[in-house]
């Protein structure tokens, strides 16, 4: 089955700085790589996401990365302000082959000082 | 246009009980989905449903755990004679179709005495 591994467990950026998430997986049949953001005590909250059939994707102050020979993709924050303070989780799937059940990492925490 | 509702937000309950935890999904949502977080960890896939049918319940971890959806809407994840093992947060997502983007629930904080 798919394994995704997430590095780097904690980051601490100062306001305005850039934070990057990477992310690994297994298997190569994913294809689908969702990020969410969770904030303490709600669920996650889906931020960006991206198919295999791209190889980056922007939204404002957040970018996905994918590289799919090397198997990883990764999260950009630029600009990065107190409110982007959040678990954040990648995942992985291939939705028509897994029903689109998500493999999770296991969450890097963001703390972005002012 | 309300999201993912789950309830209740927190259940204690002692060793031994059983206990319903309900998600209604996002309307016009046709795959509903059910995960088991435990604290720092990453949500972990429990059974998904496509309209009423129970397409994959490879990830509940024992014969305790079931799911229903009868009606397609609703959905309800039941914990027969609970252990403390059990607790952690129950989270619940929908998605359009089963290969778009799930939205998930504030989840069920699940805490066994």
């Amino acid at each position: 089955g798919e394994n995704v591994e997430q590095h780097p467990s904690t980051l601490s950026v100062q306001e305005g700085d850039s934070a990057v998430i990477k992310c690994t997986y297994s298997d190569s049949a994913s294809n689908y790589f969702p990020w969410y953001k969770q904030e303490l005590g709600k669920g996650p909250q889906l931020i960006i996401d991206i198919r295999s059939n791209v190889g980056e994707k922007k939204d404002q102050r957040i970018a996905v990365t994918l590289n799919k020979t090397a198997k990883h993709f990764s999260l950009h924050i630029t600009e990065t302000q107190p409110e982007d303070s959040a678990v954040y989780f990648c995942a992985a799937t291939d939705p028509m082959e897994y029903g689109n059940k998500l493999v999770f990492g296991a969450g890097t925490i963001l703390r972005v000082k002012s | 246009g309300a999201g993912v509702s789950q309830s209740p937000r927190y259940k204690v309950t002692k060793r031994g009980q059983d206990v319903a935890l309900r998600c209604d999904p996002i309307s016009g949502h046709v795959s509903l989905y059910w995960y088991r977080q435990a604290l720092g960890q990453g949500p972990e896939f429990l059974t998904y449903f496509n309209y009423e049918a129970q397409q994959d319940k490879s990830g509940l971890p024992n014969d305790r755990f079931s799911a229903e959806r009868p009606e397609g809407s609703i959905s309800t994840l039941t914990i027969q004679r609970t252990e403390q093992g059990d607790s952690a947060m129950y989270l619940c997502a929908s998605s359009l179709r089963r290969d778009q983007p799930q939205h998930f629930g504030d989840g069920t904080r699940l805490s066994i005495l």
